[in-house]
């Protein structure tokens, strides 16, 4: 079964600290993973996949098959990535962008 | 102007009542695709389409139905609305893991 889990709902951090939101998860395959992000008010909008291995917005996601994960990482975080975060996993082969998502994570960054 | 837009963005109803919630896309993407988003569930997919005239269910379609004679639009309808569709709907479009998003529809149950 193909299946996305980040085990946490909310992560509170203060400007500054680094950030880690965790993803794991489930595919058979060779996955193709994303974040998508949702600040308030705003669209869900792509953040980063990791087939393009760019930093966006200082964040960077590395692909770790042999854990099954794809943490999303920022070493300095700042007030403005206060927002939802999803990871994202591209499933079976020729179904475009068929998005299984994980159930998110709110981050909260404090002054 | 080119982008998604879904309609309504807020609809109250009762329970046993249809509601269609509209889509439309400018960009010509093949894919189309309505999630629903709920506290602890993320965003679960209920139905997609490849193209026009073909659709398929995704994880929760039961109580939903699409149709998508167009390439540009695709409706949602739930055709006897319960309490548990309360939630916020989205649309989206892409074709190549790249989803653009509607702003979504905020859908009350009573």
């Amino acid at each position: 079964a193909q299946r996305v889990t980040q085990p946490e709902k909310l992560l509170s951090v203060f400007k500054g600290a680094p950030v880690e939101l965790k993803c794991n998860y489930s595919y058979s395959g060779s996955p193709e993973l994303f974040w998508y992000v949702q600040y308030s008010r705003q669209r869900l909008q792509l953040l980063l996949r990791h087939i393009s291995r760019e930093s966006i917005k200082g964040f960077t996601a590395d692909l770790n098959k042999g854990e099954t994960s794809f943490h999303l990482k920022k070493p300095f975080a700042q007030e403005e990535d206060s927002a939802m975060y999803y990871c994202a996993l591209e499933g079976s082969y020729n179904q475009g962008g068929k998005l299984i998502f994980g159930q998110g994570t709110e981050l909260s960054v404090k002054p | 102007d080119a982008g998604i837009t879904q309609s309504p963005r807020y609809k109250i109803t009762e329970t046993g009542r249809q509601v269609t919630l509209m889509c439309h896309q400018t960009w010509s993407h093949s894919y189309m695709f309505w999630y629903r988003q709920d506290l602890g569930h993320g965003l679960r997919l209920i139905y997609y389409s490849a193209a026009a005239d073909i659709t398929d269910k995704g994880e929760v379609p039961d109580g939903y139905v699409v149709s998508r004679s167009k390439t540009e639009n695709f409706p949602l309808t739930l055709e006897s609305a319960t309490r548990s569709q309360t939630s916020v709907y989205f649309c989206a479009s892409g074709d190549t893991g790249e989803l653009f998003f509607g702003e979504g529809s905020r859908l009350t149950v009573l």
